[in-house]
C-alpha cells in the first residue's frame, strides 16, 4: 500500500540554525500538507500546498517557514532560523483531493525535530 | 473559530471491555468529521470519517455517528483488544476551508490483557 514517508524520523539542531524537514508524499497525490504537535498538544494545521502554491497558511506559518516541491516527489518544509519553540513533531499529509471532496489525508510517521 | 474537544485521558480498559471515547465539536458551516488513530512509533491513519449529519461512520469494529443537534461524534467499540492500544484523534475539516485538519487533543488508549 503507498504511504507517506518523511526523514530523518529525529532531527536535533541549535537553535538559530536552519532546517529541512523532508516528505516524499504519494505519487499521484496532488495536495500536501504540513501539521505539527508540540508535546503534549494538539496535533496543529501549518500549511497547504497545490499546484506549486500554499494554498493557506495557519498564522504559526510566519516567515521563518517555506515549503517548497523541489522535484516530482519531494516536498519539504523549512525553518530558516530555528527557536526553542519550534521543537516538535511535524507530520507530512498529502490527498488526491481536497477534503471537501471527501478525500482522506494521508500522514507520514513525523520527524521529530528538537531545538536545542 | 473550529475547535474540537475529546474527552480526558488516558483510558485504561481490559480486554473485550466497551469503548467510548467522547468527542465535541464548534465549527462554522458544515465539516466532515474523522476519527484518527497513531499506533506507536507510526503516523496518523484515518480510522473512520463521517461527512453529514446522521452518518456513521465506521472500521475494524469501530464507529462513530455525526450528531449535528449535539455536535458531536463519539468514537465506540464494543470490544476492545489489545491491538487497539494507540492514541486516538478526532477532528474536522475546515468547514468552509477546504484541507485543513483541526484536531482535539489526542486521548491514549491502553488495553490490558
Amino acid at each position: 500500500e503507498p504511504e507517506v514517508t518523511q526523514t530523518p524520523s529525529h532531527q536535533v539542531t541549535q537553535m538559530g540554525q536552519e532546517v529541512i524537514l523532508r516528505c516524499v508524499p504519494i505519487s499521484n497525490h496532488l495536495y500536501f500538507y504540513w501539521y505539527r504537535q508540540i508535546l503534549g498538544q494538539k496535533v496543529e494545521f501549518l500549511v497547504s500546498f497545490y499546484n506549486n502554491e500554499i494554498s493557506e497558511k495557519s498564522e504559526i506559518f510566519d516567515d521563518q517557514f517555506s515549503v517548497e516541491r523541489p522535484d516530482g516527489s519531494n516536498f519539504t518544509l523549512k525553518i530558516r532560523s530555528t527557536k526553542l519553540e519550534d521543537s516538535a513533531m511535524y507530520f507530512c499529509a498529502s490527498s488526491g483531493l481536497p477534503l471537501r471532496d471527501t478525500d482522506t489525508q494521508y500522514f507520514g510517521p513525523g520527524t521529530r525535530l528538537t531545538v536545542l | 473559530g473550529n475547535s474540537v474537544t475529546q474527552m480526558e485521558g488516558p483510558v485504561t480498559l481490559s480486554e473485550e471491555a466497551f469503548l467510548t471515547i467522547n468527542c465535541t465539536y464548534t465549527a462554522t458551516g458544515y465539516p466532515s468529521l474523522f476519527w484518527y488513530v497513531q499506533y506507536p512509533g507510526e503516523g496518523l491513519q484515518l480510522l473512520l470519517k463521517a461527512t453529514k449529519a446522521d452518518d456513521k461512520g465506521s472500521n475494524k469494529g469501530f464507529e462513530a455517528t455525526y450528531r449535528k443537534e449535539t455536535t458531536s461524534f463519539h468514537l465506540e467499540k464494543g470490544s476492545v483488544q489489545v491491538s487497539d492500544s494507540a492514541v486516538y484523534f478526532c477532528a474536522l475539516d475546515g468547514g468552509t476551508s477546504y484541507g485543513k485538519l483541526t484536531f482535539g487533543q489526542g486521548t491514549i488508549l491502553t488495553v490490558h490483557p
